[in-house]
């Protein structure tokens, strides 16, 4: 099965930042790979899907880029309502596996 | 809109059998796309558990070691999963959604709010 490695685990960062977020696949998955968002008691949240592909009604302060095994998630400017833990997903040979998860936190 | 919700105990006995259910309103699930369950443990990460097809294809995270069983009912417009043997390790929020496609891939669009099952005796 594909491994996704996610870092860093945790950041702190201030309002305004630009924050990026790593996953690695242990193999190629071309551009199936995607991004979310996920807040204490709530659902996750798609942002971005097939590796660049912003999801309708999510905010253009974040982006994705990369294909193959090394992804990234940018957050422009980060905004209050951003505080959260972010999780990639890798979509390969039909076996989904989530990134470790990183939060984001206030510093 | 599409929409999910799961149902099913709260509380589960070791060794015995998990069961939920997801009920989806807003579209007909024999329509089409694949439906899936997610789970997060207290303090860890999502953990992909299984995919359904419309068409009763099924998809299963090898780490559950078969313990899993996913089914579709397209009459009720639910799917549902089972977790067999279950022990301490199987506490978690569990998560219903469905699985967009965009050219040949696939990511979770559409989420259930979320359903606590503790394992416990």
């Amino acid at each position: 099965a594909i491994q996704v490695t996610q870092s860093p685990s945790s950041l702190s960062a201030s309002v305004g930042d630009r924050v990026t977020i790593t996953c690695r696949a242990s193999q190629g998955v071309r551009n199936g790979l995607g991004w979310y968002q996920h807040k204490p008691g709530k659902a996750p949240k798609l942002l971005i899907f097939a590796a660049s592909t912003l999801q309708t009604g999510v905010p253009s302060r974040f982006s994705g880029a990369g294909s193959a095994t090394d992804f990234t998630l940018t957050i422009s400017s980060l905004q209050p309502e951003d505080f959260a833990t972010y999780y990639c997903l890798q979509d390969s040979n039909y076996q989904w596996t989530f990134g470790q998860g990183t939060k984001v936190e206030i510093k | 809109q599409v929409q999910l919700q799961e149902s099913g105990p709260g509380l589960v006995k070791p060794s015995e059998t998990l069961s939920l259910s997801c009920a989806v309103s807003g579209y007909s699930i024999s329509s089409g796309y694949f439906w899936g369950w997610i789970r997060q443990s207290p303090g860890k990460g999502l953990e992909w558990i299984g995919n359904i097809y419309y068409n009763g294809d099924t998809y299963y995270n090898p780490s559950l070691k078969s313990r899993a069983t996913l089914s579709i009912d397209t009459s009720t417009n639910r799917f549902s999963l089972m977790v067999f043997s279950v022990t301490a390790a199987d506490t978690a929020v569990y998560y219903c959604a469905r699985l967009g496609d965009y050219n040949r891939w696939h990511f979770f669009d559409f989420w259930g709010q979320g359903t606590l099952v503790t394992v416990s005796s």
